[in-house]
């Protein structure tokens, strides 16, 4: 089994705020990394998925950096609003096809 | 089109009784993963199917779990004799063919089993 892990775990922040999380994982037998965003009663729902060392992607106010080599991923979101809430997911794919995920990031923007 | 679908949405059972968990795929995907969220953990890998062969069974955490994909589409999760610790929101995820890197997963709503 691969370790992913995430940091922090939680993370409270005003409204309009800027922030942003890790993922570090394995640099051997790296497939993709995969960030995925899980609201409460809902499915988690795929954010980006990153292939190439180097890799920046970027939906409105989210985006996220690869570094394959050291292995991490960070994921920022800029100008916080309350509906971005939710529990940040990061998946390492192994060149197996297999989804190894982290125990996320909880955030909660408070208006 | 439709998204993944996963029944019962909940389900309590009684210690030592069997059930299973269903998982219809989006039309077309090959691939098809459960996973479960037991309560203040992370997402646990079961078990991996490609067409309808499972080429990962490294997740089931004993042999009262089974699973088996027919006609590369539906699959089914039984839990034989259910114990309390199997209580946890399972979780079916598909995706376009393997081979393509930049597919991600599509999650169902998950079951919630609850084993009293």
């Amino acid at each position: 089994i691969l370790n992913v892990e995430q940091s922090p775990q939680s993370l409270h922040v005003q409204e309009g705020d800027s922030t942003n999380f890790t993922c570090s994982f394995p640099s051997s037998n790296f497939y993709a990394l995969h960030w995925y965003r899980w609201e409460t009663a809902k499915s988690p729902e795929a954010l980006f998925v990153m292939t190439l060392n180097g890799d920046e992607k970027k939906k409105g106010r989210i985006s996220a950096t690869l570094n394959t080599k050291e292995g991490y991923s960070y994921l920022y979101i800029k100008g916080s609003q309350p509906e971005d809430s939710a529990t940040y997911l990061c998946a390492f794919r192994s060149t197996g096809n297999q989804f190894y995920f982290g125990t996320g990031t909880s955030l909660t923007v408070i208006p | 089109g439709a998204g993944v679908s996963q029944s019962p949405s909940n389900k309590v059972t009684e210690k030592g009784k069997d059930v299973e968990l269903r998982c219809d795929p989006i039309s077309g995907h090959t691939a098809l993963y459960w996973y479960r969220q037991s309560l203040g953990q992370g997402l646990e890998f079961l078990i991996y199917f490609q067409g309808n062969s499972a080429p990962d069974k490294s997740g089931l955490p004993s042999d009262r779990f089974s699973a088996e994909r027919t006609g590369g589409s539906v699959s089914t999760l039984t839990i034989q004799r259910t114990q309390q610790e199997d209580s946890a929101v399972y979780l079916c995820a598909s995706s376009a063919f393997v081979g393509t890197v930049h597919s991600p997963l599509h999650f169902g709503n998950g079951t919630r089993l609850t084993v009293t």
